[in-house]
């Protein structure tokens, strides 16, 4: 099993601002096959992106992602108000798929 | 749009059984996997089982192996996961979520497309 470790906890930025969430994995996640969820308080997840860096359909370009191997990370350029959330990476290379503990970026 | 609609949680008793639903809106049901994922109230995210378009392979996470059963009839464009011997432990909100057309092993999926939940509490 592929155990993924995201970092930090909790992030707090100002409106505007650039932030970088991270995820680490224990093993090599093959073909960069990560994903990245945003939840929003009292909703269901909403997938962001995809094969690390592939944003899904209506996302918007402020969110962008990268990385390889063990070492994924998501920034959000510009932060908007709207992006309070948990952001949750997952592996889908292998069975059984595995999510990370999660980010709570909080808006100052 | 939500496309998914779960229905099915409540509490029940430790060592019970409750059946879980979801009913797909959508166009495409028969075409991808689907899959049971579920989420403790202010914890994060675990996934539970998946189930292949023609309904003929089915993995499930380690825990629930041999408690669970994840079934679909793509005639009525539903979801199934039947959920026996329940724990304290399995207490969470289960989603129904929409896989991928192809999966090849041993990747496995992600969801693009959610049910907003139902409750299963189980507690004595």
């Amino acid at each position: 099993e592929i155990v993924l470790t995201q970092s930090p906890g909790t992030l707090s930025s100002s409106p505007g601002d650039s932030v970088t969430l991270s995820c680490r994995a224990s093993h090599n996640v093959a073909r960069n096959f990560l994903a990245w969820y945003q939840q929003k308080p009292g909703q269901a997840p909403k997938l962001l992106l995809y094969s690390t860096s592939t944003r899904a359909t209506g996302v918007p370009a402020r969110f962008r992602a990268s990385g390889s191997g063990t070492d994924f990370s998501l920034t959000i350029d510009g932060l908007e108000p709207e992006d309070l959330a948990d952001y949750y990476c997952q592996q889908y290379a292998s069975y059984p798929a595995t999510f990370g503990q999660g980010t709570k970026v909080e808006i100052k | 749009e939500v496309f998914l609609v779960e229905s099915g949680g409540g509490l029940v008793q430790p060592g019970g059984s409750l059946r879980l639903s979801c009913e797909d809106s959508g166009f495409t049901f028969d075409a991808t996997w689907m899959s049971w994922l579920r989420q403790v109230p202010g914890q994060g995210l675990e996934w539970v089982a998946d189930i292949s378009p023609d309904g003929n392979t089915a993995f499930y996470l380690d825990s629930v192996d041999g408690r669970f059963t994840v079934a679909r009839d793509n005639a009525k464009r539903s979801l199934s996961l039947q959920m026996n011997g329940l724990r304290v432990d399995d207490s969470a909100i289960y989603y129904c979520a929409r896989g991928l057309i192809v999966v090849i092993s041993p990747m496995s999926n992600y969801w693009e497309e959610w049910g907003r939940g139902t409750l299963v509490t189980v507690s004595s």
